[in-house]
Order: structure tokens, then C-alpha cells, then sequence
């Protein structure tokens, strides 16, 4: 079975200071990971995702994560944050190996960026 | 959006009527899936769908039933509403090729009354 895990459900950080958003995972095989974003009544955005290679991966507005293998974990993060980052944000996993399953997401970490 | 419409956007109807939400993309992606968005809850998949007339189960597919009859269009309908599917409905697709990132529709606000 697949599942992700956002331990955290509420993230505050100012302005101008880094972030991190945290995501762990667990599959049978190897995965694909995800990051969305999601602004007030909206839908889910695309951030970032990693497949296969380099374990930093770069995604859209400065947005990075790194995947740790060992730690079965993705997290998201930025170096400086910007107010306008404040947003809902899911990370999603699907096992290589499982054919044509669709993603699951976590619940989503809400990312409060102070002024 | 990736091409993908979602009607209505909001409704608001009562216990026990029938209601029926539509997705339609244009962009002929095999794959389509609905989510409902609950507060505590993150996104829950209902039914999805691998082609014409071929869908399958999510994880809380117990109240809703799908149908897919044209790629473009996939309409999610409550036989009976409850207010426990008041909530934000989503659909999204999936891209071709191995990556299987997904796209997601602007949503449908639901309110059982």
C-alpha cells in the first residue's frame, strides 16, 4: 500500500527566512514523489516532482525538495520566503511498480508566511 | 488548468435530491480522476477512470457512482444527497507518459442542505 505523511499541519515562517515543508512516505517499491500547491479557492497546482537521478529537485517560483531515500522522506523547501507563498501545500506519492494506481496525496501542510 | 472545466461551480441543493457534477477536458487524456477536499481530510479519491466506460473505485466511493461515455467528459452524480458530501469536489487528469503527474480542475463547492 502507498501513503504519505505531512506531520505537520500548520508551518509559520517570516518573511525572508527559509522554509520547510515536511513529507514522508511509504511504498513497496521505488516511487515518484510530488509537491502541489493549493491558493484560496483554487485548485491544485503543480510544484515540483521527482522521478529518477539527481535527489534535488527544482520546481516552479523557487520551490525545491530533496528526496532521502534512507528516510523515506520529500521535503519541500525555498530560501527565502515570501509572503505571497502562503498557501496550502500537498506532497503525493505513486509506486513505479504499481500500474495505473492514481497518486496519493497527504492531508496538507497550511504555510503561513509573516510579513 | 490544463484544459480541464468543472460545472457547476457552486450548488447548493438539499438532503436526498440527486445531483450530478461534470468534468470535461480537451486536451483527450486517457485518465480522469474525482477528489473531494475536506478540512482535516486532505484529498480523498472517489472513482477514476482509464478510458470510455472503464472507472474504478477510490477510497470512498460509497454514495457516488461515475460515468465516462466521450474522453472529454467525466460526471460524477450523488443518487441521494447527504450532507455529509457537502465538501469541495475536484477533478483532474493525468498526463501521458511514465511520470504520472496529475492536473487538477478550479473545483466545485457542494453544500447539502
Amino acid at each position: 500500500a502507498q501513503s504519505v505523511a505531512q506531520p505537520e499541519d500548520q508551518v509559520n515562517v517570516a518573511e525572508g527566512n527559509p522554509l520547510t515543508v515536511k513529507c514522508t512516505y511509504s511504498v513497496s517499491g521505488n516511487p515518484y514523489l510530488f509537491w502541489y500547491v493549493q491558493y484560496p479557492n483554487r485548485g491544485l497546482q503543480f510544484l515540483l516532482k521527482y522521478i529518477t537521478g539527481d535527489n534535488l529537485v527544482k520546481g516552479s517560483y523557487g520551490f525545491e525538495a530533496e528526496f532521502n531515500k534512507s528516510q523515506t522522506s520529500f521535503h519541500l523547501k525555498k530560501p527565502s520566503a515570501l509572503v505571497s507563498d502562503s498557501a496550502l501545500y500537498f506532497c503525493a506519492v505513486r509506486d513505479r511498480n504499481s500500474g495505473n494506481t492514481p497518486l496519493v496525496f497527504g492531508k496538507g501542510t497550511r504555510l503561513s508566511v509573516i510579513a | 488548468d490544463a484544459g480541464i472545466t468543472q460545472s457547476p461551480r457552486h450548488k447548493v441543493t438539499e438532503t436526498g435530491t440527486p445531483v450530478t457534477l461534470r468534468c470535461h477536458q480537451t486536451e483527450n487524456h486517457r485518465y480522469m480522476y474525482w477528489y473531494r477536499q475536506d478540512p482535516g481530510h486532505g484529498l480523498r479519491l472517489i472513482h477514476y477512470s482509464y478510458g470510455v466506460k472503464d472507472t474504478d473505485k477510490g477510497e470512498v466511493s460509497d454514495g457516488y457512482s461515475v460515468s465516462r461515455s466521450k474522453t472529454e467528459d467525466f460526471l460524477l452524480t450523488l443518487e441521494s444527497a447527504t450532507s455529509s458530501q457537502t465538501s469541495v469536489y475536484f477533478c483532474a487528469i493525468r498526463t501521458s507518459g511514465g511520470e504520472y503527474e496529475q492536473y487538477f480542475g478550479p473545483g466545485t463547492r457542494l453544500t447539502v442542505t
